[in-house]
């Protein structure tokens, strides 16, 4: 079964400096990778997606992300944060198909503070 | 984008009664729903797959008497909680796929639905 590792539940940082949130994944073969952002009370946002193609993939607010298969890894980053990027971040995992659900990593909370 | 709507947003019970949430996919047709139940602080952990004209499918230790689904179109599904229990209480957050085949692979979320039994 599909599973995805968090490295770090929480990280703390500065506004306007740079951030990396790590995932890790467990699969070796093909899998969709996604980044949602999660904000108090409310549903996901998806970020950013990796399906196929080039290993680098850009998202909303700033965000990118590093498709790497020999590391099984899809670590999120962002050059400089702003205080609203304050927030729960998921990574997540499925299969290729449509019947398929997300299996989600735990979360890594995201305090950017003045 | 799609977009999936989950009703109420909302909803406090008392002890031993049921509670139906409607997780509706607006501008998509969605054979397959995905309903997660996310503790505080925690991730969001899927409960069961929802396949439109057929039985859901739980994931193992997911009492499927206890959270009934029903998929009764490809717009609609309802997460009944039956005889809710203060344990019971979470934020439970539906999920859609547009599309027939892998597509995109997005899934879409709804907003959730926070219950809270008394």
């Amino acid at each position: 079964a599909q599973s995805v590792t968090q490295l770090d539940s929480q990280v703390p940082v500065f506004e306007e400096a740079p951030v990396e949130l790590r995932c890790n994944y467990s699969s070796s073969v093909s899998v969709y990778l996604f980044w949602y952002v999660q904000y108090p009370n409310q549903g996901l946002q998806l970020l950013l997606k990796y399906l196929s193609g080039s290993t680098l993939v850009k998202g909303i607010n700033g965000f990118e992300a590093e498709f790497n298969k020999s590391q099984t890894s899809f670590h999120l980053r962002k050059p400089s944060v702003h205080i609203s990027d304050t927030a729960e971040y998921f990574c997540a995992v499925s299969d290729p198909g449509a019947g398929t659900a997300l299996i989600f990593g735990k979360g890594t909370t995201l305090s950017v503070s003045s | 984008g799609a977009v999936v709507s989950q009703h109420p947003s909302r909803v406090i019970c008392k002890s031993g009664t049921s509670v139906k949430i409607e997780c509706r996919s607006l501008d998509f047709q969605a054979t397959t729903m995905f309903w997660y139940r996310q503790f505080p602080k925690k991730s969001l952990m899927l409960m069961a797959t929802s396949n439109e004209g057929s039985k859901a499918t739980y994931e193992q230790g997911v009492e499927k008497d206890k959270f009934l689904i029903n998929h009764a179109s490809l717009t609609l599904s309802t997460l009944t909680v039956t005889s809710a229990h203060p344990e019971d209480s979470s934020f439970y957050i539906c999920s859609a796929r547009p599309g027939t085949s892998g597509g995109t692979g997005e899934l879409f979320f709804g907003e959730g639905s926070r219950l809270t039994v008394l």
